[in-house]
């Protein structure tokens, strides 16, 4: 079935370092992809999507593009800052889906100042 | 624009004891899901509503786990009898139809089996 898998963290970072969050998905035709942001306290938040090959999503500095032939989604940001300290998930929807978010385990981010 | 809101926010029981949360959606979004989130694991969908019809219930122990959404607007998730490895924070989302719309979600509940 289909199934997404991200870089173990906690990743730590001093504040205006670049960073990378690793994506990669398994899926049957075309899913669409999404990175989800959940703040201390706080619900989920849609942070970005993509729902086709070679389409890039950004919102709040963050990027990421879906890239058919790795089978990836890595989340980039050039300069992070303490207030982007969370746990960043990874998401699909598959093609022909109902819906249904398949999460990864998540990426928990400290940015230190 | 109200969010998606859920009570309780905590729920401590002792195995084997029932528990039910409540979610209300969106106004206006048709679409409403249950996920479970275990600790260190990212949310996996129990049970997908379109207005009062169930879309997908394939992953929810119905042994133990049922829910309802009555009238196609506020829903209820029950677990009967709890288990220790029930243990999780229940999340609830709404999106104005299925798909790839976006789903926005409520802050959990957090619930401890002991």
């Amino acid at each position: 079935g289909d199934s997404v898998t991200q870089m173990e963290g906690p990743v730590t970072l001093s504040e205006e370092a670049f960073l990378t969050i690793n994506c990669t998905y398994t899926a049957t035709g075309y899913p669409s992809l999404f990175w989800y942001v959940q703040y201390p306290g706080e619900g989920l938040q849609l942070l970005l999507k993509a729902t086709k090959a070679d389409d890039k999503g950004s919102n709040k500095g963050f990027e990421a593009t879906y890239r058919k032939e790795t089978t990836s989604f890595h989340l980039e940001k050039g300069s992070v800052q303490v207030s982007d300290s969370a746990v960043y998930f990874c998401a699909l929807i598959g093609s022909g889906n109902t819906g249904k978010l398949i999460f990864g385990q998540g990426t928990t981010l400290q940015v230190k100042p | 624009e109200a969010g998606v809101a859920q009570s309780p926010r905590y729920k401590i029981i002792e195995k084997r004891q029932s528990v039910a949360f409540w979610c209300n959606p969106i106004s206006g979004h048709a679409t409403l899901y249950w996920y479970q989130q275990i600790l260190g694991q990212g949310p996996k969908l129990l049970i997908q509503f379109q207005n009062n019809g169930v879309v997908d219930d394939s992953q929810l122990p119905k042994d133990r786990f049922s829910a309802e959404r009555l009238k196609g607007v506020d829903s209820t998730l029950k677990i009967q009898p709890a288990k220790l490895e029930d243990s999780a924070v229940y999340l609830c989302a709404s999106s104005f139809r299925g798909s790839y719309n976006e789903q926005f979600f409520g802050p959990g509940t957090r619930l401890t089996v002991l």
